[in-house]
């Protein structure tokens, strides 16, 4: 049982790339969040899906996209980065009725 | 005021001490509520739920008071391997959102 698999566990980027972090889950739930944590803070949502084909903004969602075609993946798009994206990235997913978030091991993603 | 506030520590203290967390919470209709342990460059794992009537799971004892909008965490009889970052965790019943507190970082020492 994988759980929340996340790619790639590290990334470098140079100012105005662009990128996609992937997830995927294998536990079929109907929820997936997207995290980001800085340095010494708490996490801040960014993005969340309730179910295939379903996305929201979170808190701080300028700078990214999101799409859910499937239950199973949550990419993350990064277009145009910046310094102030260098951050440690979550995947969580969680079933419905139930509030406890599996997470992914996280991409640690720097921008310089 | 932020939604979930904790003091961010470090509470250092040593093996076989008692040490207790608190975190308050702005939004009144929350709903559920839990703590989180988060190791160093680690994702956060599920410590426990905290339940209305407060709950125990071995050494570690959650409370809620609605009243004053706060939750705590205590830890009895600390080990080494209980240091890490605690995320006070609530959701506000708005489209399943949970929102994280900045975590309390709890150093236990020999």
């Amino acid at each position: 049982n994988a759980g929340v698999t996340q790619t790639p566990k590290f990334r470098i980027l140079k100012i105005g790339q662009s990128m996609t972090l992937q997830c995927t889950q294998d536990m079929n739930h109907n929820y997936m969040y997207w995290y980001r944590q800085d340095p010494g803070m708490g996490l801040k949502l960014i993005y969340y899906s309730v179910g295939a084909g379903i996305t929201d903004k979170g808190e701080v969602p300028n700078g990214y996209n999101v799409s859910r075609s499937t239950t199973e993946d949550f990419p993350l798009r990064l277009e145009l980065a910046a310094p102030s994206q260098t951050s440690v990235y979550f995947c969580a997913s969680r079933s419905i009725g139930a509030n406890v978030l599996t997470f992914g091991a996280g991409s640690r993603l720097t921008v310089l | 005021r932020k939604e979930v506030e904790q003091d961010p520590g470090p509470f250092n203290v040593p093996e076989g001490a008692t040490v207790a967390f608190n975190c308050t919470y702005s939004n009144s209709a929350s709903q559920s509520f839990f703590w989180y342990r988060q190791d160093c460059r680690k994702e956060p794992k599920l410590l426990m739920s905290v339940y209305s009537s407060g709950n125990e799971d071995g050494r570690f004892t959650a409370q809620l008071n609605r009243a004053s909008q706060y939750i705590s965490l205590l830890i009895r009889d600390s080990k080494l391997s209980d240091s890490a970052t605690y995320l006070c965790v609530v959701n506000t019943g708005t489209a399943s959102k949970l929102t994280f507190g900045t975590g309390t970082r709890l150093q236990v020492t020999l």
